[in-house]
């Protein structure tokens, strides 16, 4: 079954670095979203993506965050300067309008 | 307001148990998911509905849209069933409900 490739796994930064979180949706999808969980609380939308733009975007997604499909397949998302509230699990997802999502299994954040 | 409501918060359930979820919601939606959280963190998608009833296995998902509200039963509960299980609806974009952790003892 098709899946949504997330790297890395974790990551530890510290406050004030630059990350970058990678995503490879599944081929045929053509809206991507990030969403994020802050531990304990329940997922949040960060920004949905569809024809190599940004189609919605949440409160949250202020200019420390972008996003990018810098080669057709892979899809990322940039914190430029992190800070200690930016510790959570991000999760890309993939869907083809109308069908489910896909999710990927989460790259843990930890600000230090 | 929350957008999604989920009830209950918690669940403790013995194996063999009827297990319902319930959810609420205020917008309108193209539809309403019903997923599940691994301990790891992992989402996976359980159902996707826009009107009456889907069934896979032991769990059965419905919905009433007039009345914005959708229940997930589970039949037979296992202790593989431990998780939380988490209401999204479709606007575009999910928006979640805060979830329910379920435990089934054996």
């Amino acid at each position: 079954e098709p899946e949504v490739t997330q790297t890395p796994s974790h990551q530890v930064t510290q406050m004030g670095q630059e990350v970058i979180l990678r995503c490879v949706p599944i081929s045929n999808h053509l809206y991507f979203y990030w969403y994020r969980q802050i531990l304990g609380q329940k997922v949040e939308f960060l920004v949905s993506f569809y024809n190599n733009e940004i189609s919605e975007k949440s409160e949250i997604f202020d200019d420390q965050f972008s996003v990018e499909r810098p080669d057709g397949s892979n899809f990322t998302l940039k914190i430029r300067s992190t800070k200690l509230e930016d510790s959570a699990m991000y999760f890309c997802a993939s869907s083809v309008q109308g069908a489910g999502y896909t999710f990927g299994s989460g790259t843990r954040l930890t600000v230090v | 307001k929350n957008e999604v409501e989920q009830s209950p918060q918690n669940l403790t359930a013995q194996e063999g148990e009827f297990i319902t979820i319930n959810c609420s919601y205020s917008v309108g939606i193209s539809a309403l998911h019903w997923l599940q959280q691994h301990p790891g963190g992992g989402i996976v998608s359980l159902f996707m509905l826009s009107s009456g009833k889907k069934k896979h296995g032991r769990l059965i998902a419905t919905i009433n849209i007039q009345e914005k509200h959708s229940s997930l039963h589970i039949t037979a509960s296992h202790p593989r069933d431990s998780a939380v299980y988490i209401c999204a609806v479709d606007t575009d974009k999910l928006i979640f409900g805060t979830g329910t952790r379920l435990q089934v003892f054996p």
